[in-house]
């Protein structure tokens, strides 16, 4: 156990619909990245936090959204959703920034639109 | 950004042998980190690993900072071992992940 919680494990919902995915950091990790990992993208990283402010983004989609809370848990918000959104979401947590920075992984959230 | 090549991207090994999964990047990173993603989906953070070599049972890595690469290599395979190995690597940016390299153990 990574000490990474994401919620739900598995969500099923239909094309145009909007879910909220939901990660608590490992306890003292002020950092949280999320991640998506498709058949045909691989592991691609979406946006980072840091102790409740963004750091960095990357290949989010303008539909996709995300905040950390002042408890350091963080959500990510899909809209819109389509076919091609499905896919399995990650989120991880670290201590500290920068090179010395070791990520830990939740289990995930695999998300399916029909 | 940097690019990240895994080889070989997949693997087939009898329990009991050994093997060398390798990573290259395109440029010098300050931080690299293998993982491995269990049939389940989960990602295990093995080593972290920006230069040098650890060990942590019959796992072990080895990063040649300057020739930009790392190694990972796997003795006596178990079939607990099955799944996708991820190499990541940063510069600046958050972790960039390779493509990976799936193994499968056979008993």
């Amino acid at each position: 156990d990574s000490g990474v919680t994401q919620t739900p494990k598995h969500l099923i919902t239909a094309t145009g619909q909007r879910v909220t995915l939901r990660c608590s950091p490992r306890s003292g990790d002020l950092s949280v990245y999320w991640y998506q990992q498709s058949l045909d993208q691989g592991l691609q990283f979406l946006i980072h936090y840091y102790n409740g402010e963004e750091r960095a983004k990357g290949n989010i989609l303008e539909r996709f959204s995300a905040q950390q809370f002042p408890d350091l848990h963080s959500e990510l918000n899909l809209s819109s959703l389509e076919l091609g959104d499905s896919a399995l979401y990650f989120c991880a947590s670290s201590l500290q920034q920068g090179a010395g920075e070791k990520l830990f992984f939740g289990s995930g959230t695999q998300l399916s639109v029909l | 950004g940097i690019q990240v090549e895994q080889s070989p991207p997949d693997l087939i090994l009898q329990e009991g042998a050994n093997s060398t999964l390798r990573c290259n990047f395109s440029d010098s990173v300050n931080n690299l980190q293998w993982f491995h993603q269990n049939p389940w989906g989960q990602l295990i953070n093995l080593f972290y690993i920006p230069s040098g070599t650890k060990q942590n049972g019959r796992l072990s890595a080895t990063t040649v900072a300057t020739e930009r690469y790392s190694l990972l290599y796997i003795s006596s395979s178990q079939t607990t071992d099955s799944g996708v190995y991820f190499c990541a690597g940063r510069p600046n940016t958050p972790l960039v992940f390779g493509k990976g390299t799936r193994l499968s153990v056979i008993a």
